[in-house]
């Protein structure tokens, strides 16, 4: 069966360091998106790409990149972790944008201290 | 001003209780989405619906074109319906309400 899973399912880093969120999904969907969820915020767009090369900064792209080389994999990189990115990163694909389903992976808990 | 918005925020119903979420928008949409935030944080979709009415079960989604208003109602609940209930908007890009957490009582 398709899939999306994320990795690592949990992490705590400190402040200052490279961090990179794996994201794959077996769907062989075009769009991926990587969200971030905040008590009082609901789910909030970082970046996405509607295929590989293609990337696009969201609603709080700042201090966060990613890159597509492939259709699988999204890849989030926190260049420089800040204790205002601890948050729980979703990642989620969908065939098209505007009206299609979009499945989301199981999440990653990400602490920054 | 959120573009999308969910009342109520939190619900606490009786099992067997009919319950109502609301979700208002104010962006153009291709379509609405209800998604559902189990306990331990995984996210499914549970409609898409562009017009009218959808079914699933004990689980009825609308839409009001016109009023940028959808509801999702369940019927006769039950304590595993405990979960966030999030309303989404698709257009150009995705738009997500804050949600709603339902709690369900034996």
């Amino acid at each position: 069966d398709a899939e999306i899973t994320q990795s690592p399912r949990h992490k705590i880093t400190e402040t200052g360091r490279q961090v990179t969120l794996a994201c794959h999904q077996t769907w062989n969907h075009n769009n991926m998106f990587w969200y971030r969820q905040d008590l009082g915020h609901g789910l909030r767009l970082i970046h996405y790409s509607y295929g590989v090369q293609d990337t696009n900064k969201g609603e709080v792209s700042d201090g966060y990149s990613v890159s597509r080389s492939n259709t699988e994999d999204l890849p989030l990189t926190l260049e420089s972790a800040a204790s205002s990115q601890t948050s729980v990163y979703f990642c989620a694909s969908s065939e098209t944008v505007g009206g299609e389903t979009q499945y989301f992976g199981p999440g990653t808990r990400l602490l920054v201290l | 001003k959120n573009e999308v918005e969910q009342s109520p925020q939190n619900l606490t119903a009786q099992e067997g209780e009919f319950i109502t979420i609301n979700c208002s928008y104010s962006v153009g949409i291709s379509a609405l989405h209800w998604l559902q935030q189990h306990p331990g944080g995984g996210i499914v979709s549970l409609f898409m619906l562009s017009s009218g009415k959808k079914k699933h079960g004990r689980l009825i989604a609308t839409i009001n074109i016109q009023e940028k208003h959808s509801s999702l109602h369940i019927t006769a609940s039950h304590p595993r319906d405990s979960a966030v209930y999030i309303c989404a908007v698709s257009g150009n890009q995705f738009y997500f309400g804050t949600g709603t957490s339902l709690t369900v009582i034996p």
